[in-house]
């Protein structure tokens, strides 16, 4: 399979633990796209990294919030003690960063804050 | 800064009927790309079909067609000959630096 994988798919943690997602991106894209999503919502935008550049970063992403990619391979986010609207989707993507630009999606990481 | 308006938050057609989802957009950029995302209930992200600005034929993907009207700044996608598969969360997404999305509308078909 040569599609973007993300792991965990679901993940239950109490308020104010820490949790790691983990993004493989396709192997020859060299852009990769973190993005959060809630209900009922389209896909926001987070962060992206060309290589293992990290080249910018939405202002929703507070300081508990931190990604890397150290290889330019795969990339993980790590939220520091999680709030309850930490709850959501958290999407991947990836791209070659060629016209036209398209993006393919992981299936995502279901964050649930209790 | 880029915008992408998805009015529509929920539509249904009977299959085998046409729909047109609407989006307009926001955008300083000249030149920029505009898309079509599918996501079925729980499952991933899919691209539909593209649309790059400076082409001014409207793109085609098999049932799927969009309406480009750059200086309106709307991006319609139609469906014909809706299908239960086309079940979905269709979102309109617009690129010019990095790729803004729009709300989403969703789709329903009537057997």
């Amino acid at each position: 399979d040569t599609g973007v994988s993300q792991d965990p798919r679901h993940k239950i943690t109490k308020r104010g633990q820490n949790v790691t997602f983990r993004c493989d991106p396709i192997s020859e894209h060299n852009r990769l796209y973190w993005y959060r999503q809630t209900l009922g919502q389209g896909p926001e935008f987070l962060t992206y990294f060309q290589n293992e550049a990290q080249l910018e970063k939405s202002r929703l992403l507070s300081d508990r919030f931190s990604a890397e990619r150290p290889k330019g391979s795969f990339s993980t986010l790590e939220i520091q003690r999680t709030e309850q609207g930490d709850s959501a989707m958290y999407l991947c993507a990836s791209s070659s960063g060629l016209p036209p630009y398209e993006q393919y999606f992981g299936p995502g990481t279901r964050l649930t804050v209790t | 800064a880029q915008t992408v308006t998805q009015s529509q938050p929920e539509m249904s057609v009977q299959e085998a009927e046409t729909v047109t989802l609407s989006c307009t957009y926001d955008t300083s950029e000249s030149d920029y790309y505009l898309f079509w995302y599918k996501q079925p209930p729980s499952r991933q992200m899919i691209l539909v079909i593209r649309q790059e600005a400076y082409k001014q034929q409207n793109a085609t993907e098999n049932r799927f067609s969009v309406n480009f009207q750059k200086a309106a700044k709307s991006f319609s996608l139609k469906i014909s000959d809706s299908q239960l598969g086309d079940a979905a969360m269709y979102f309109c997404a617009s690129r010019d630096d990095k790729i803004i999305f729009g709300k989403g509308t969703r789709l329903h078909i009537l057997p």
